[in-house]
């Protein structure tokens, strides 16, 4: 099953350039995570972001949360061509370890 | 480099044939997970084990059996799969089974299952 809906589904953007992706979810949770995956491999977790939390930094990364609206955002400054993947959000639903992905981005930069 | 290991990479199998994808960790992790990918799709959840325990299954069919022989190995048998079943396989660990401790997980690299 799917936990919601992320947008845009593709984004292209010039190297130097921001990229913002935005994940929406369903259900109470705990956490919510972002991946990134590059085509045909294995995913790499990013950065977790708890539900009290409502913004978090990691490098270039920066992630927001807002359980109210239950969406989350993530954003990469200053993008370089080998950001070029597809980027899930994930969450925990509250009471379970039932990670659940959204659709995903997929985000090319040119260089 | 993952620290979770799946075997083989690449798999062709007949409609009949019975096969099995490998799963191993060595971080001492105690949930472990099964995802199945289509192209362009997100990971769909498959199975859950926690501490060696089936915990979660997402209404596989029977034809995908898992296994979790000890804490560092999972297994998923294969016997008449279908080939819409063909796609990415992904096994997942975390370090806690517990509901109450959750984290990231650490992705294998997938099997690219085949099924002619």
């Amino acid at each position: 099953s799917q936990q919601g809906e992320e947008d845009p589904q593709a984004l292209s953007i010039q190297e130097g350039e921001n990229a913002t992706m935005n994940c929406s979810y369903k259900t109470s949770i705990n956490n919510l995570q972002w991946y990134r995956q590059n085509s045909g491999r294995g995913l790499v977790h990013l950065i977790l972001i708890r539900s009290n939390e409502r913004e978090k930094h990691s490098g270039r990364l920066r992630v927001t949360l807002d359980t109210s609206k239950k969406s989350s955002s993530l954003l990469i400054t200053a993008s370089r061509a080998a950001d070029t993947a597809s980027y899930f959000c994930a969450t925990d639903a509250t009471g379970g370890f039932k990670t659940i992905f959204g659709a995903g981005t997929r985000l090319f930069v040119k260089a | 480099d993952t620290e979770v290991t799946q075997t083989p990479k690449h798999l062709v199998m007949g409609m009949t044939n019975k096969k099995s994808l490998k799963c191993e960790q060595h971080m001492g992790h105690r949930a472990m997970y099964w995802y199945k990918q289509k192209a362009k799709k997100p990971p769909e959840l498959m199975f859950v084990y926690s501490y060696e325990k089936l915990s979660i299954n997402e209404s596989v069919p029977s034809r995908f059996s898992p296994e979790c022989p000890n804490s560092s190995l999972l297994n998923l048998h294969l016997h008449a799969l279908q080939p819409e079943d063909s796609a990415l396989y992904l096994c997942a660990s975390r370090t806690h089974g517990s509901v109450t401790q959750t984290g990231e997980l650490f992705f294998g690299e997938g099997s690219r299952l085949t099924v002619l």
